[in-house]
């Protein structure tokens, strides 16, 4: 069955430090998708970055940078220079070509401090 | 407008209640799903659908029910609401992809429910 781990239950940071969000994965797909959202004070979600297990490149979106490992089944999420609109829940989750159902971490409070 | 909209944003209700949450979409995606989010658990998924003569149940729909009555609208019931049934509620939709490439779930705003 799959599985996703968000170890840190919450991070606190000033601003202007870089900050690392860890996501480890467990899954028996050769083929899946990885995904990071972002849930801000007012509640919404909102969709960061998708991955599919083919593409292990870094990605670089900005502030906004992730790395994805397969030999360690991680997809960490890292906030280069933080702000305090960076201040959120950050949930990563696992898709398997199984199925369409996306499976959920138990997600990291990130708070930035001014 | 938001693409996925959610009805009503907050409510407040009595155990035993029958309770209705719904959910309306405009990105024209095939795919909707309902999950549940509780402090320290993540998302849960309740139930989702492919199209509208599909309705799935997903890892948690014991004492939820669906209703899919149009591409568009995809409601949430609670026959007989409990208090471990206050959460926040989320509505998703994803497009029917030809290759899962395109089967990214976009978010509605949520529902938030307090069953006293």
């Amino acid at each position: 069955a799959q599985k996703v781990t968000q170890a840190q239950t919450e991070i606190s940071v000033v601003e202007k430090e870089d900050v690392t969000l860890d996501c480890v994965y467990e899954t028996r797909d050769t083929t899946y998708y990885l995904f990071w959202y972002k849930q801000p004070p007012s509640g919404e979600l909102v969709f960061l970055i998708r991955r599919n297990s083919f593409d292990e490149q870094n990605e670089i979106s900005g502030r906004y940078s992730w790395n994805f490992q397969k030999s360690t089944s991680s997809f960490n999420f890292t906030i280069t220079a933080s702000q305090v609109v960076d201040s959120a829940v950050y949930f990563c989750a696992l898709q398997e070509t199984s199925g369409s159902r996306l499976t959920f971490g138990e997600g990291t409070q990130l708070t930035v401090n001014p | 407008d938001a693409d996925v909209t959610q009805t009503p944003r907050n409510r407040i209700t009595k155990t035993g209640k029958r309770i209705m949450l719904e959910c309306s979409q405009t990105k024209g995606h095939d795919r909707m799903y309902w999950y549940r989010q509780d402090p320290g658990l993540g998302l849960r998924l309740i139930y989702y659908s492919f199209d509208v003569k599909d309705i799935n149940k997903g890892e948690i729909s014991d004492g939820y029910s669906v209703s899919r009555q149009a591409q568009a609208k995809f409601s949430l019931s609670l026959e007989s609401a409990i208090p471990n049934q206050t959460a926040l509620y989320f509505c998703a939709t994803s497009d029917f992809p030809a290759d899962m490439e395109e089967d990214t779930q976009y978010f509605g705003p949520g529902t938030r429910l307090t069953v006293l």
